[in-house]
């Protein structure tokens, strides 16, 4: 069965401490890794997207790492901001291509608190 | 960078009446749009898939009589609750993507979700 799951659920750092969120999925057959941030009542907003050849990608302070052989991710964020404070979403993407169509497998999320 | 419009943010009904909610992508055509539903801190639930020109693709559970999904051009799909329920009340968030396959090349880019408040 495909699945995405995410941990911790929830997480309170203080501001300018740096944080790691885990994304670990069975999705199969693989094609891609997404990590987004969504504001409470917002749209998810893109962060990073990998391919299974790729390690780790970054996006100022954030950085996104990826282990394809253990089907691991995680997501690295440096000097916290007030601003980070949102939903972190890991979304794995399925393609089928005999089938001609792509899944995407969305995880809980981590709930993420930046306080002063 | 590509630009997903949804449109209304907020939305109050009354029960029995039918609510249209539409995704607009600004400045791209979107080959393909998807509908989500998101209860409150929980993650998004995928509702259908609609490639534009074609009925659209609906997950198991969802009624597609009750959520009618029109994608009649390359920048426009709509959502019409009909005849909603409280328990309609929910968080409807769309996406659009260059490609029928949400490749690596083709980033999905979402709205920014409407509230529908079912009274």
């Amino acid at each position: 069965k495909n699945q995405v799951e995410q941990s911790p659920q929830s997480l309170i750092i203080l501001e300018g401490k740096n944080c790691t969120l885990q994304c670990n999925y069975t999705v199969s057959p693989f094609s891609n890794l997404r990590w987004y941030k969504q504001d409470t009542g917002r749209g998810p907003v893109s962060l990073t997207i990998m391919t299974f050849s790729e390690n780790t990608k970054s996006n100022g302070r954030y950085t996104a790492t990826l282990d394809a052989d253990t089907k691991q991710s995680s997501l690295h964020i440096t000097a916290s901001q007030l601003s980070d404070s949102a939903s972190y979403i890991c979304v794995v993407s399925a393609n089928f291509w005999a089938g001609g169509y792509n899944k995407l497998i969305f995880g809980a999320g981590t709930r993420l608190a930046v306080h002063p | 960078g590509a630009v997903v419009s949804q449109h209304p943010s907020r939305v109050i009904c009354k029960s029995g009446t039918s609510v249209k909610i539409e995704c607009r992508s600004l400045d791209f055509q979107a080959t393909t749009m998807f509908w989500y539903r998101q209860f409150p801190k929980q993650s998004l639930m995928l509702m259908a898939t609609s490639n534009e020109g074609s009925k659209a693709t609906y997950e198991q559970g969802v009624e597609k009589d009750k959520f009618l999904i029109n994608h009649a051009s390359l920048t426009l799909s709509t959502l019409t609750v009909t005849s909603a329920h409280p328990e309609d009340s929910s968080f409807y968030i769309c996406s659009a993507s260059k490609s029928r396959l949400s490749s690596y090349n083709s980033p999905l880019h979402f709205g920014n979700g409407t509230r529908l408040t079912v009274t």
